[in-house]
């Protein structure tokens, strides 16, 4: 069974369209997250929910909305998709407060690439 | 100045050497550490928490110096599966808790 599961592992796509990204926890934990690792491998944190509730929203163009429908679940939809913004996207969650306190379970990973 | 910077490397070593990467922080309000490993294409996943007193997990030693504001991973005797970039993350307490993830040291060990 996969713990943390996304949604779709490849994704391209054309400039200016909208895409979503679907992630899914199987472990009961509150806290979910997004994080963007480009081209360099830096892994920046998007957002965190902490039981379907934003806790962080790191300084994200708006044209990225998370969606929390339940504590299990984290979507990610980009509209308006930019070039710059081909990366690896990565869910990950974390039984502990919003922040990461503790080990971080990452899904496989969502490789958008914007044509 | 990044909050957290690693030696990109690579570091190329043969089987069986033993190589060590440091990794320093520059927020004095960092709390918790911990090394994670990715392998090409995959993502992170928890290799061992650092504690102040220095800690081991079989081939694996994890040090913090808190007032040089560096943590090392040493591995000893290393094995072709060693390949992998490792990850120094920090968790900083500023009234909430902050993940920092550093870019990351490449390894490569050869046969």
């Amino acid at each position: 069974d996969t713990a943390v599961s996304q949604t779709p592992k490849y994704l391209v796509t054309q400039m200016g369209n909208d895409k979503s990204i679907k992630c899914e926890q199987n472990l009961g934990h509150d806290t979910m997250y997004w994080y963007k690792q480009d081209s360099k491998k830096f892994l920046k944190i998007m957002f965190s929910y902490n039981n379907k509730e934003l806790i962080i929203n790191e300084t994200v163009p708006n044209r990225f909305s998370p969606k929390s429908p339940d504590k299990a679940h984290l979507n990610l939809h980009i509209n308006s998709l930019e070039l710059g913004d081909s990366a690896v996207y990565f869910c990950a969650s974390n039984p502990g407060l919003a922040g990461g306190v503790g080990e971080l379970f990452f899904g496989e990973g969502s490789r958008l690439t914007v044509l | 100045r990044k909050e957290v910077e690693q030696d990109p490397g690579p570091f190329n070593v043969p089987e069986g050497a033993t190589v060590a990467f440091n990794c320093t922080y520059s927020n004095s309000a960092s709390q918790s550490f911990f090394w994670y490993r990715q392998d090409c294409r995959k993502e992170p996943k928890l290799l061992m928490s650092v504690y102040s007193s220095g800690n081991e997990d079989g081939r694996f030693t994890a040090q913090l110096n808190r007032a040089s504001q560096y943590i090392s991973l040493l591995i000893r005797d290393s094995k072709l599966s060693d390949s992998a970039t490792y990850l120094c993350v920090v968790i900083l307490n500023t009234g909430g808790f902050k993940t920092i993830f550093g870019a990351g040291t490449r390894l490569f060990v050869k046969a």
